[in-house]
């Protein structure tokens, strides 16, 4: 079956845009994450939805982040009036509940 | 609240050599424990997770860990080290009932010389 997706693989900003990233958990999975992987960083978690209860946001950076997820299935991660230090390689995971996480390949964001 | 600590950022070892990587945690109830790998230029991939079954556990690649509930450990081992596990390695941990959030280390970058 497929797994998870994001799109777009890679994004290239000026610095003031916005940029919305997606991504396609696998199906019938309840929960979602995003993650932000920058280089010697390591995983920074970002928000987390799971079914139908309201998502924790409280990785996400600043109140430029927000992200929502759509009849519990596609979620949409935007950052607005992006700066240099947003770029990082943008990851997004499905799981059923505890279960493994499956991770999508990222989305990999550079703003100039 | 859970977390997890893993013990130096880059770890280098011989060709054939003893893998360990170190992962403490803390959560006040029984957690879920998790390794991850994450090979150059790929996405992470799950390696062994513990779930309160057998506190050793196999994963894939020769790798396994061990939960010890005393040291709050959930190390990473692997008799000989090969050349294609060099990658990087996320310890996670997560808590049933404490919504479901699973938690990441900020990674173990291991190195293989020849």
């Amino acid at each position: 079956g497929a797994g998870v997706s994001q799109s777009p693989s890679n994004k290239v900003t000026e610095k003031g845009k916005d940029v919305e990233l997606r991504c396609d958990p696998i199906s019938g999975h309840t929960a979602l994450y995003w993650y932000r992987q920058s280089l010697g960083q390591g995983l920074e978690f970002l928000i987390y939805f799971q079914g139908n209860s309201a998502p924790d946001k409280s990785g996400l950076p600043s109140d430029r982040f927000s992200a929502e997820r759509t009849g519990g299935s596609v979620s949409t991660l935007t950052i607005q009036r992006t700066q240099q230090e947003d770029s990082a390689v943008y990851l997004c995971a499905s799981s059923l509940s505890l279960n493994e996480q499956f991770f999508g390949p990222g989305t990999r964001l550079t703003v100039l | 609240a859970q977390s997890v600590t893993q013990l130096g950022s880059h770890v280098s070892v011989s060709e054939g050599a003893l893998v360990l990587l170190r992962c403490n945690y803390s959560s006040s109830v029984p957690p879920y424990l998790f390794w991850y790998v994450q090979y150059p230029n790929q996405g992470l991939q799950l390696l062994l997770k513990y779930t309160s079954a057998a506190t050793l556990v196999k994963g894939i690649n020769g790798f396994e860990a061990e939960f010890k509930k005393s040291e709050t450990s959930f190390h990473l081992t692997k008799p000989s080290a090969h050349m294609s596990d060099a990658a990087e390695y996320f310890c996670a941990v997560s808590v049933q009932g404490r919504d479901d959030k699973i938690i990441f280390g900020k990674g173990t970058r291991l190195h293989i010389l020849p």
